[in-house]
């Protein structure tokens, strides 16, 4: 079956720009979660997902930073008037079960392949 | 809050050769481990996990890491490699309860010479 997607794969951004980074999880996942991984570094949490309801978004780094998920199904990462430091690569994981999954099974994340956001 | 550490950046190690890539993590509660694999342009691949049970876990490919919990480390091994593992390798650390957020190490760059 398909795997995660994301859309574009590579954007290219004027500073002060808004974007917009898609990502289609896999059919059914109750859980998205978005990461965001600088260049040499590891993945960071960024939000969660479960279905609509945005759960956490701790890992958000301004305000100008907005994920929705109005359906449950695809989400978009909108980054508003972006600055060179927003440059990373963002990648979406959705895995099959919520919050109310059973107590301490274990909720396997499926990653996208990412878009890579430059700023100039 | 969980903390992962990777202290090398890169390996690099000859065709055949053994090589451990190290990792240590912090937890105040019960935590999942992993390994997972980038190969250049490709997405987060999972190689092997740590959930519960035995301490010694394995992938399909030939690379094996321990739990142990006293040292509070995962390393990666492999007894011998091959230049398709040429790869950048992330350690990560989830709790065992709620939604499971990944945390990451800042990943060892694996470099794989004939």
């Amino acid at each position: 079956g398909a795997g995660v997607s994301q859309s574009p794969r590579y954007k290219v951004a004027k500073r002060g720009q808004d974007v917009a980074l898609r990502c289609d999880p896999i059919s059914g996942h109750v859980s998205l979660f978005w990461y965001q991984q600088a260049l040499g570094q590891g993945p960071e949490f960024l939000t969660y997902f479960q279905n609509e309801a945005q759960l956490d978004k701790s890992g958000l780094p301004s305000d100008r930073f907005f994920a929705e998920r109005p359906e449950g199904s695809v989400s978009t990462l909108k980054i508003q008037r972006t600055q060179q430091e927003d440059s990373a690569v963002y990648l979406c994981a959705s895995s099959p079960m919520g919050l109310a999954g059973a107590y301490r099974s274990y909720n396997e994340q499926f990653f996208g392949p990412g878009t890579r956001l430059t700023v100039l | 809050a969980q903390s992962v550490t990777q202290l090398d950046s890169q390996v690099p190690v000859f065709e055949e050769a053994p090589v451990e890539l190290r990792c240590n993590y912090s937890s105040s509660v019960s935590v999942y481990l992993f390994w997972y694999v980038q190969y250049p342009n490709q997405g987060l691949q999972l190689l092997l996990k740590y959930l519960s049970g035995s301490t010694l876990v394995e992938s399909i490919n030939g690379f094996e890491a321990e739990f142990n919990k006293s040292q509070t480390s995962f390393h990666l091994r492999k007894p011998s490699v091959h230049i398709s593992d040429t790869a950048e390798y992330f350690c990560a650390v989830s709790g065992d309860t709620g939604f499971q957020k990944l945390v990451f190490g800042t990943g060892t760059r694996l470099l794989v010479s004939p």
